[in-house]
């Protein structure tokens, strides 16, 4: 069974710094997804980038990139000049390509962004 | 384009009964997934429906069900309800499926005493 780990469950960061969110999955699988998704306080997932695993360019989105490292099975994100908007929940989250569109998510990281 | 819209946003049930939740997905998506999220557990898959028929399900009790309709709206049901089923109940629509990406709905607030 795939799982997704997230190792810090908060973080913090000054506004207009940068900050990383870790991320390790595990599968057996060679083609599959990548997710991060953004969960402000009381509001919606949001997507904020994703990462197909046969692309070895990594997926940048603004201020929003990732470091993907397949052999490693390691997905980081960085955010860029962080806002106070960012503050949220952020979701590690992974899903097979084929047959089962069960999205399997990290337990996430608190970023908290420091004015 | 309107996003997922999850009716209702909050609900208080008492043990024992039953409550029934609606996902309207975006327009044009005809995958609908739904997830459990708890403090404990994290975000847990319940079920994902593409064209009214059940595709995949997760580790859950049998009094957790759900059904899609042909207009691609979806309900989930549970029965005899617990006091660990309170928690957020979120919902995402697809496009299709393979390469699509699921977005998700504001979610329902479900609340058992």
């Amino acid at each position: 069974a795939q799982t997704v780990t997230q190792s810090q469950p908060e973080m913090s960061v000054q506004e207009a710094e940068t900050v990383t969110l870790s991320c390790t999955y595990d599968t057996s699988e060679s083609d599959y997804y990548l997710f991060w998704y953004k969960q402000p306080p009381s509001r919606q997932m949001i997507l904020v980038i994703r990462q197909e695993a046969y692309k070895q360019q990594n997926a940048t989105e603004n201020r929003f990139s990732v470091n993907f490292q397949k052999a490693a099975k390691s997905f980081s994100l960085k955010i860029s000049d962080s806002q106070l908007g960012d503050a949220a929940m952020y979701f590690c989250a992974y899903r097979a390509n084929f047959g089962n569109e069960k999205l399997t998510f990290g337990t996430g990281t608190r970023l908290t962004i420091i004015p | 384009k309107a996003g997922v819209t999850q009716t209702p946003r909050y609900l208080i049930k008492t043990r024992g009964q039953q409550v029934t939740l609606s996902c309207s997905p975006i327009s044009g998506h005809r995958s609908v997934s739904w997830y459990q999220q708890t403090p404990g557990q994290g975000l847990q898959f319940l079920f994902e429906y593409f064209s009214e028929t059940q595709r995949n399900k997760g580790n859950f009790p049998g009094r957790f069900s759900g059904r899609q309709f042909s207009n691609s709206r979806s309900e989930m049901n549970v029965s005899t309800l617990e006091l660990g089923d309170s928690a957020l109940y979120l919902c995402a629509s697809m496009r299709q499926a393979g390469t699509d990406t699921q977005y998700f709905g504001p979610g329902t607030r479900l609340t058992v005493l």
